[in-house]
Parts: C-alpha cells; sequence; structure tokens
C-alpha cells in the first residue's frame, strides 16, 4: 500500500498557487519523496522529487519539512491545464499509487 | 524529447483469446515496468523488470501474465487467456537508474484493453 496521505480533492482559482499537501510519517532515511500527476486517462507524469532539501523546477516546487514527515507541491501559477490528480510517492523501487489529490483548477 | 511510446492504443478481444502489448521504452533506460488501471480506479504496479528477468511482481501478475524484452528495444505484456476483469488501461514506464530510488519513471500513453 502506498505510505502516503493526501486530500482526496481540492480547488484552487487559475492564476493563484496551488499547494497539496502530503503526509508520509514512516519515511525512512534513503526514500525519496516524488510527485507525479494523471491529466485525465494520460499516462501518469513526472512532476519533480527531493530528499530532504526543497526542490524547484519549471513545473513546480517541492518543500519537504525538516523532519521530513510531511510535504507540500507548489504548483505556483495554476492554469485550468493543471487539472489533474496529483500523487505524492515515497519511493524504494517501484511507484506505488495511491489515489492522490484530484486538484480542480476553477476559472 | 524521447518517449516512451506503446502499441496498439486501442484493442478489443473476446475473453480467453491471448494478447500481447508492446511497449518501447526510452533507449538508454535500463529498468521497465508495467501498471495498469481499471476504468475509475487507481494505477496498480504490475511488474518491474531489469536486466532481463523480472525484478519484483504484484499479486496482480499471476501465471496468466508474462514479460519479454525480446529484442533489446522491445518490451512486451502478454496475457495468455484474457478475461473481462483484465479490460483496463495498461502503461508501460521507463527508468535509466542505476540505482534503486532514483531516477523518474516515463510513461507512455497507455494501451486501453477491451474484453469482451
Amino acid at each position: 500500500d502506498a505510505k502516503t496521505t493526501q486530500p482526496p480533492s481540492m480547488d484552487c482559482a487559475e492564476g493563484r498557487a496551488a499547494n497539496l499537501p502530503c503526509n508520509h510519517s514512516t519515511i525512512s532515511g534513503n526514500e525519496y519523496v516524488y510527485w507525479y500527476r494523471q491529466i485525465h486517462s494520460q499516462g501518469p507524469q513526472y512532476i519533480i522529487h527531493g530528499l530532504k532539501n526543497n526542490e524547484t523546477n519549471e513545473m513546480a516546487s517541492l518543500i519537504i519539512t525538516e523532519d521530513r514527515k510531511s510535504s507540500t507541491l507548489i504548483l505556483p501559477h495554476a492554469t485550468l491545464r493543471d487539472t489533474a490528480v496529483y500523487y505524492c510517492i515515497v519511493r524504494d523501487d517501484k511507484i506505488i499509487f495511491g489515489k492522490g489529490t484530484r486538484l480542480h483548477i476553477l476559472p | 524529447e524521447p518517449e516512451v511510446t506503446q502499441t496498439p492504443s486501442h484493442q478489443v478481444t473476446q475473453m480467453g483469446q491471448e494478447v500481447i502489448l508492446r511497449c518501447v521504452p526510452i533507449s538508454n533506460h535500463l529498468y521497465f515496468y508495467w501498471y495498469r488501471q481499471i476504468l475509475g480506479q487507481k494505477v496498480e504496479f504490475l511488474v518491474s523488470f531489469y536486466n532481463n528477468e523480472i525484478s519484483e511482481k504484484s499479486e496482480i501478475f499471476d501465471d496468466q501474465f508474462s514479460v519479454e524484452r525480446p529484442d533489446g528495444s522491445n518490451f512486451t505484456l502478454k496475457i495468455r487467456s484474457t478475461k473481462l476483469e483484465d479490460s483496463a488501461m495498461y502503461f508501460c514506464a521507463s527508468r535509466v537508474g542505476t540505482t534503486t530510488n532514483t531516477g523518474e519513471l516515463f510513461f507512455g500513453e497507455g494501451s486501453r484493453l477491451t474484453v469482451l
């Protein structure tokens, strides 16, 4: 089973920052936090990952708490195309998907 | 940008028939995966493959399923005798990672299997 807990759904206004939380209280020291998303029925898409430092790329930022028990994915300026299911995953080898957070971007 | 490609995009088959789903992973990738997603449900791990052998498989991946990398570029999933409950979207994925726990997975767009 997935080792993470996410809210089932969230809304965000277009143009605003979307902050998606994730709890992973049982994470071990060498496990990374990965975020993926799935737009409609397309293949899952990698967004970002991190170990303990905050990370930023062209898609998003990842903030990991100091104790590594939770993290937040930030989409800085959400657009309608960011409507998707977002998955927070603690990684050993294979990716195990939970139910994720269904993010609705509101016009 | 390199991508994982899957064929066919949609296959309709009769119950009991054999089906082969094909994937071409990204060329320098070493780890390969199959996942499936039944309509309206979450994405489920089926099998991982490395160094020409299965490294891990889930309970779903029973004797009816097999995987093969026949020629160094294709990665196939075979279902020997399809059942109605095999109807799903099947996703192939690959990653370059030289060790476990690293490297993002790149997913294909999926093959939709409909079993009648």
